[in-house]
């Protein structure tokens, strides 16, 4: 069966730092990936997807960016982090065809102090 | 274009009441899928339901039942005697054939059953 893992489960970084999430789906090939952001109380803003190693679409302008490395795994990053980037932080991954919907990870909460 | 509209952001009622959730889209796709999710307060978003356009009849699945009505474009979530577990926010969503597989949200429905 697949799975997809999500590391960490929470982060406090400051302002300014680094910032590495990682996601790895297991039990499937060239899945789609996708990471999503949520900030407190709103819906969820499609960042990044990934249809192929190396291949990222940037949803949204802004300091984070994207990459796959390998098949199943999707890695976002930023190399200077902004008090505006705390949120929730979801990947997910889905079929590359079949319209079976998305399945998530449990999610980093990020807070930039 | 694809859009999915959730006109109710917040939802509060008393548990055993039936409450339901409102969903409309927008889609030029004659086959689409749509889906609903719960994400409960741990935040990981969890998978309720897929249906495709072909397929109108409603579904229940224990407490939960679905309305799909292709003639008013709406995916209506209704949770019957509901209980304060049944507390999330909830996203429907849509994914058209000529998408690609990608989903649109829509901004999603705080329900909140109080004991």
């Amino acid at each position: 069966s697949q799975t997809i893992h999500q590391w960490p489960a929470t982060l406090v970084q400051p302002v300014g730092s680094p910032l590495s999430l990682e996601c790895t789906v297991e039990g499937t090939s060239n899945p789609n990936l996708y990471w999503y952001r949520q900030a407190a109380g709103r819906g969820l803003q499609l960042l990044f997807y990934s249809v192929g190693i190396g291949q990222i679409s940037s949803e949204v302008p802004q300091n984070l960016s994207a990459s796959r490395p390998q098949d199943r795994q999707f890695i976002l990053s930023s190399k200077k982090l902004l008090l505006s980037d705390s949120g929730f932080y979801l990947c997910a991954w889905s079929l590359p065809t079949t319209p079976t919907g998305y399945t998530f990870g449990s999610g980093t909460r990020l807070t930039v102090v | 274009a694809q859009k999915v509209t959730q006109a109710q952001t917040e939802i509060s009622v008393v548990e055993k009441e039936d409450v339901t959730l409102d969903c409309v889209y927008e889609t030029r796709d004659t086959t689409y899928y749509l889906f609903w999710y719960k994400q409960p307060p741990s935040g990981e978003l969890v998978f309720l339901i897929r249906r495709n356009s072909f397929d109108e009849q409603n579904e229940i699945s224990g407490r939960y039942s679905w309305n799909f009505q292709k003639s008013t474009s709406s995916f209506n979530f209704t949770i019957t005697a509901s209980q304060v577990v049944d507390s999330a926010v909830y996203f429907c969503a849509l994914s058209g054939i000529n998408a690609g597989n990608m989903l649109t949200f829509g901004g999603g429905t705080r329900l909140m059953v109080k004991p």
